[in-house]
């Protein structure tokens, strides 16, 4: 069955640091990557997200990658502030058609030191 | 606020019961999904509805039941209710199958 795995599971970084979070999916017809952020206690929320005819994409801070051959997907968050940290989630999904379902990721657990 | 709106937000009840969690989605949202997150675990995806009919099932347990009414809530009754099903429950809504909102989720503890 359809699965994405999420490496690694937790993460310490120094304030200031970069931080990458790796994830890897099964269906080759997922089209649509997207990455949620929960902090403790809170609801998840999109921070960025992939389509799969794009390679990359940036907004400010945050990055993500895709390797659609490998079907492979990365996270990358740069200059890292204690407010970053929080459990990340990756998922992958066939968007866009009437057959929606989401696959999660396990999660990576990120600590930025201050 | 995300305006995906759950009820109750707390749920405590004993084994052996049944329970309804409400949903209701952002205004046009069309797509209604259901997770469950236990402790610090994952979201595990249970079910999606799209106005109304359901459209993609994950790993959702025979003792769980969803529907999407004309109004486009949701519910979600869980029965015969055992210790493991202590978790916390959302709800997200999508208009186009991409960006998805989450609701505060719902506490559910059996005890």
């Amino acid at each position: 069955g359809e699965n994405v795995e999420q490496h690694p599971s937790t993460l310490s970084v120094q304030e200031g640091d970069s931080a990458v979070i790796k994830c890897t999916y099964s269906d080759s017809a997922s089209n649509y990557f997207p990455w949620y952020k929960q902090e403790l206690g809170k609801r998840p929320q999109l921070i960025i997200d992939i389509r799969s005819n794009v390679g990359e994409k940036k907004d400010q801070r945050i990055a993500v990658t895709l390797n659609k051959t490998a079907k492979h997907f990365s996270l990358h968050i740069t200059e890292t502030q204690p407010e970053d940290s929080a459990v990340y989630f990756c998922a992958a999904s066939r968007a866009e058609t009437s057959y929606d379902k989401v696959i999660f990721g396990p999660g990576t657990s990120l600590s930025v030191i201050p | 606020d995300s305006g995906v709106t759950q009820t109750p937000k707390h749920l405590i009840t004993a084994t052996g019961q049944r329970v309804t969690l409400r949903c209701s989605p952002r205004s046009g949202d069309l797509s209604v999904y259901w997770y469950q997150q236990s402790l610090d675990q994952g979201l595990q995806f249970l079910i999606q509805y799209y106005n109304g009919e359901e459209r993609a099932k994950g790993n959702i347990l025979e003792r769980f039941s969803a529907q999407q009414f004309p109004d486009l809530h949701s519910e979600l009754n869980l029965s015969s209710l055992e210790l493991g099903d202590s978790a916390l429950y959302f709800c997200a809504s999508s208009i186009n199958h991409n960006e998805q909102f989450f609701g505060p989720g719902t506490r559910l503890t059996v005890l």
